[in-house]
């Protein structure tokens, strides 16, 4: 079974520009994480889709960041305008259960954002 | 407060030493789950093992155990033989309650060395 797919693996963009990482969960399952990594903060929750609706925004840093999920197979993690502390390692998550607490995630493997 | 901590931030070791890494947890439910996360040098996050609050049983898989102690508030990890391709950051982390939103408190990691 393929797992959670993540592109693009590497992106490397200048200040300023639009970035937009992209997910495909695992089929089937019906919640979906955004998380960014850092060294200094760790792993950081962004934002939550239940059934393809977003639970928890909380996360998200500021108004720059958005994420939609148009569909249970695709989401995407859009930041306008980019700045160099957005650079950070970027995974995307899926689940089944609903959100059940129990359940665990399922990661891609990550994007890589350099803001520069 | 819902917390992980995760006090050993690096740990060396020779290959086929035993070691073991640390998971303390805080929280008031009384239903809660617990999970432990691998991530090697490629960088995707690997589930390795659930535990939930109601089952204390220790639980062994190949060269791996786990120590629940709801007594310490601990979750405890030993790999026994070390082998190089465990190598990884160890990740732990508890299911917070609030409502129907799901949300995973992450510790900081354990960087696990195992050299040849």
């Amino acid at each position: 079974d393929a797992g959670v797919i993540q592109s693009p693996r590497h992106e490397v963009t200048e200040m300023g520009q639009e970035v937009t990482l992209r997910c495909k969960p695992i089929s089937g399952h019906n919640s979906l994480f955004w998380y960014r990594q850092t060294m200094m903060r760790g792993l950081e929750l962004l934002i939550y889709f239940n059934n393809n609706v977003p639970i928890d925004d909380s996360g998200m840093p500021e108004d720059r960041f958005s994420a939609k999920m148009p569909n249970a197979s695709f989401s995407t993690l859009k930041i306008q305008p980019s700045e160099p502390r957005d650079s950070a390692v970027y995974f995307c998550a899926s689940t089944p259960g609903g959100g059940r607490r129990d359940s665990p995630l399922h990661f891609g493997n990550g994007t890589r954002l350099t803001v520069t | 407060a819902q917390k992980v901590t995760q006090a050993q931030t690096e740990i060396s070791v020779v290959e086929k030493e035993d070691v073991t890494l640390d998971c303390v947890y805080e929280t008031r439910d009384t239903t809660y789950y617990l999970f432990w996360y691998k991530q090697p040098p490629s960088g995707e996050l690997v589930f390795l093992i659930r535990r939930n609050s109601f089952d204390e049983q220790n639980e062994i898989s190949g060269r791996y155990s786990w120590n629940f102690q709801k007594s310490t508030s601990s979750f405890n990890f030993t790999i026994t033989a070390s082998q190089v391709v465990d190598s990884a950051v160890y990740f732990c982390a508890l299911t917070a309650h609030a409502g129907n939103n799901r949300k995973l408190i992450w510790g900081l990691g354990t960087s696990l060395a195992v050299n040849p």
